[in-house]
């Protein structure tokens, strides 16, 4: 069963509007991590936000905001004022446990953005 | 100064041969991770070292072998490459915490091409 569902396989918006990509995951552990990576076309992985289990806001970073919502487990990645360079790829991401106190992150398949002008 | 590289960053070979992805990082993290990102992108951990130490080991062929010399380098050897290990493969780095913000580094990717 997949641990990290991400529903939308690509998603369009207007340059300056706001975008709400969608992550869901899965998990019995009570401590875990939620990450969100950022992909442009040129292929590298960059960290945008993180939010843990316990923490009790919502994080936020610059123009990335991350909707955590609990009970329904889920985590999606907000964007407001979108802009042309925010066209990429979209990973969310879970550190789950890995036997002992060894970690791993479970990605899900991603969201394609594409920022219109 | 980068903080996770690899090379090289692409890599054309021949079915059957043997090659190497070497990684580096100047983060003094403890942990190194290879993860394989297949043509649809999905991005999937293969290998897990801490300290020199092998900690996670994914379904991977045996055909893939990482090493780490020490803890700032962990490399990838593939023995008798095979069309479908054709692929992006990622380094990542992090400090080892239980709790908190173990935020991943990855290095800029290799581009796998098996002919």
């Amino acid at each position: 069963a997949q641990k990290i569902t991400q529903t939308q396989p690509g998603m369009f918006v207007q340059e300056k509007e706001a975008v709400t990509l969608d992550c869901t995951y899965d998990t019995s552990d009570p401590s875990y991590g939620l990450f969100w990576y950022k992909q442009p076309s040129s292929g590298e992985m960059i960290f945008l936000i993180y939010q843990g289990s316990y923490d009790q806001q919502n994080a936020t970073e610059g123009r990335y905001s991350l909707n955590f919502q609990k009970a329904r487990k889920s985590a999606n990645l907000v964007i407001s004022a979108s802009q042309l360079g925010d066209s990429a790829m979209y990973f969310c991401a879970m550190r789950e446990r890995s036997g002992g106190s060894n970690y791993k992150l479970t990605f899900g398949k991603g969201t394609l953005l594409t920022v219109n002008p | 100064d980068t903080a996770v590289s690899q090379t090289p960053k692409y890599l054309v070979t021949q079915m059957g041969n043997d090659k190497s992805i070497k990684c580096e990082q100047n983060l003094g993290h403890d942990t190194m991770y290879w993860y394989k990102q297949d043509s649809k992108k999905f991005l999937k951990i293969m290998f897990s070292y801490n300290n020199k130490e092998l900690i996670i080991n994914e379904t991977v062929p045996n055909r893939f072998s990482p090493k780490s010399p020490d803890k700032a380098h962990l490399n990838l050897h593939i023995n008798s490459l095979e069309l479908g290990d054709s692929a992006v493969y990622f380094c990542a780095s992090s400090p080892r915490l239980r709790q908190g913000n173990n935020e991943q580094f990855f290095g800029p990717g290799t581009r796998l091409t098996v002919l």
